[in-house]
């Protein structure tokens, strides 16, 4: 059981660039999430979905973009790449039901440098 | 501004002793407050979590200690093994909150065969 895989595990990219950060989950949760590990700030919220076509902003979602198109699949996209945006992401995905608070289930992390 | 505060930023014990991490909160609202545990190189994982109708939960070596009227709660680890040696994240969540997670800034924790 895969559980939460993101790729890549590694990535420099210029300032300006963009690029996408991918998230798939094989354990058919309704919501997934996308956070950002700084140091000395703990995890932060980005952007967050409870199902196929619905997404909301966290905290900190300025320069990021996501789409929901599957269950399976939370990408997170970067517009134009700052240093800023230098941090370990991590994708989550939890059963959703409304009414009660879930496991949340964290991938391994994409660490992402902007030079 | 940081919604769960975390405290100490880092704790290193001998093998065999209780480290204890403790978080407090604000926002009267959450009512789901779980620990997770994360190793160098890995994401967080769940460790053990407490809703506020109780005021202690037990699992295993980790007992988790809430307190609602001071908006605190703590992590206890008995028996601690290098093995244990991880940074440990409280967070909180809210009902209405579609499982979103505010972190803690998290502990570092050495535990000294």
């Amino acid at each position: 059981n895969a559980g939460v895989t993101q790729t890549p595990k590694f990535q420099v990219l210029k300032t300006g660039q963009s690029m996408t950060l991918q998230c798939a989950q094989d354990m058919n949760h309704e919501y997934m999430s996308w956070y950002r590990q700084d140091p000395g700030m703990g995890l932060r919220l980005i952007h967050y979905s409870v199902g196929a076509g619905i997404t909301d902003q966290g905290e900190v979602p300025n320069g990021y973009n996501v789409s929901r198109s599957t269950t399976e699949d939370f990408p997170l996209r970067l517009l134009s790449a700052a240093p800023s945006q230098t941090s370990v992401y991590f994708c989550a995905s939890s059963y959703y039901f409304g009414t009660a608070n879930t496991e949340a289930f964290f991938g391994q992390g994409t660490r992402l440098t902007v030079v | 501004q940081q919604q769960v505060k975390q405290s100490p930023q880092s704790l290193i014990v001998q093998k065999g002793g209780i480290p204890i991490i403790n978080c407090a909160y604000e926002n009267t609202a959450f009512d789901y407050f779980p620990w997770y545990q994360q190793f160098p190189g890995k994401g967080p994982a769940l460790l053990i979590a407490i809703r506020p109708d109780v005021s202690e939960k037990k699992e295993g070596r980790f007992t988790i200690s809430f307190n609602k009227s001071a908006k605190q709660f703590s992590l206890h680890i008995m028996d601690s093994q290098p093995g244990d040696s991880a940074t440990y994240f409280c967070a909180a969540s809210m009902q209405t909150g579609a499982n979103n997670l505010f972190f803690g800034t998290g502990t570092r924790l050495t535990v000294i065969p």
